[in-house]
């Protein structure tokens, strides 16, 4: 089925270094999204984006955080600059159409920031 | 249960068995989607389930949803060892895919 892929699958970060996750969505999706999934809690909704622009972010997605797609090439959290407690696994998803549709989620990039 | 304070959920339960996890949650939602999340991999839908339907059914898998109640379910019928796997409810209340999810059950299917 479709794949949402994420690069890299783990990355280990000094506290104040930036990071940049980069995500690679099924290729006629429209909408991108970025989950925060905390160990051994549940997923939780940080942006969601369409046409260059965010529509949507939660009181998780900090200052620090900012989103991109440059020319349809791969969707990017980036986080600037990091804080011990952005330590997590990051998910990127996308979805054809907004609302009551599929959504697909890559397999995460755990982030651990020392 | 999902929602709320608890912890994340643990089940366990032999290969054969029926098994039915449940998800209330707090706030309208026009879909409830089940997704399954394996060990190091991110979460896949199995079931989708919009607010004009009260049951869908796929395979062993049967979701129901009571928007009265808010409440959704989720059956396995004579479960499998593949069937080992945390399961999520989530919801989407402004209908644009923000969706917000539930702790989870973690689902351990013994032979």
């Amino acid at each position: 089925g479709p794949k949402v892929l994420q690069i890299p699958s783990h990355q280990i970060i000094d506290m104040g270094q930036m990071v940049t996750l980069n995500c690679d969505p099924v290729s006629n999706h429209l909408y991108f999204y970025w989950y925060k999934q905390i160990l051994g809690q549940q997923m939780e909704f940080l942006v969601n984006f369409y046409n260059g622009k965010v529509m949507e972010k939660s009181k998780l997605f900090k200052d620090q955080f900012s989103v991109e797609r440059p020319d349809g090439s791969y969707f990017t959290l980036k986080i600037q600059p990091t804080a011990l407690e952005d330590s997590a696994v990051y998910f990127c998803a996308s979805s054809l159409d907004r609302g009551r549709e599929e959504v697909f989620f890559g397999k995460g990039t755990r982030l651990t920031v020392v | 249960s999902q929602w709320g304070e608890e912890n994340l959920q643990a089940l366990s339960i032999q290969e054969g068995e029926d098994v039915t996890m449940n998800c209330s949650y707090k706030t309208y939602t026009t879909v409830v989607h089940w997704y399954r999340q394996d060990s190091g991999r991110g979460p896949a839908l199995i079931i989708l389930i919009r607010s004009n339907e009260r049951e869908k059914r796929s395979g062993r898998l049967r979701a129901t949803l009571d928007t009265s109640s808010q409440s959704s379910s989720l059956s396995i019928t004579a479960a499998q060892c593949e069937d080992t796997a945390v399961y999520f409810c989530a919801t989407d209340s402004g209908g644009n895919n923000k969706l917000t999810f539930g702790q989870g059950t973690v689902l351990s299917v013994i032979p």
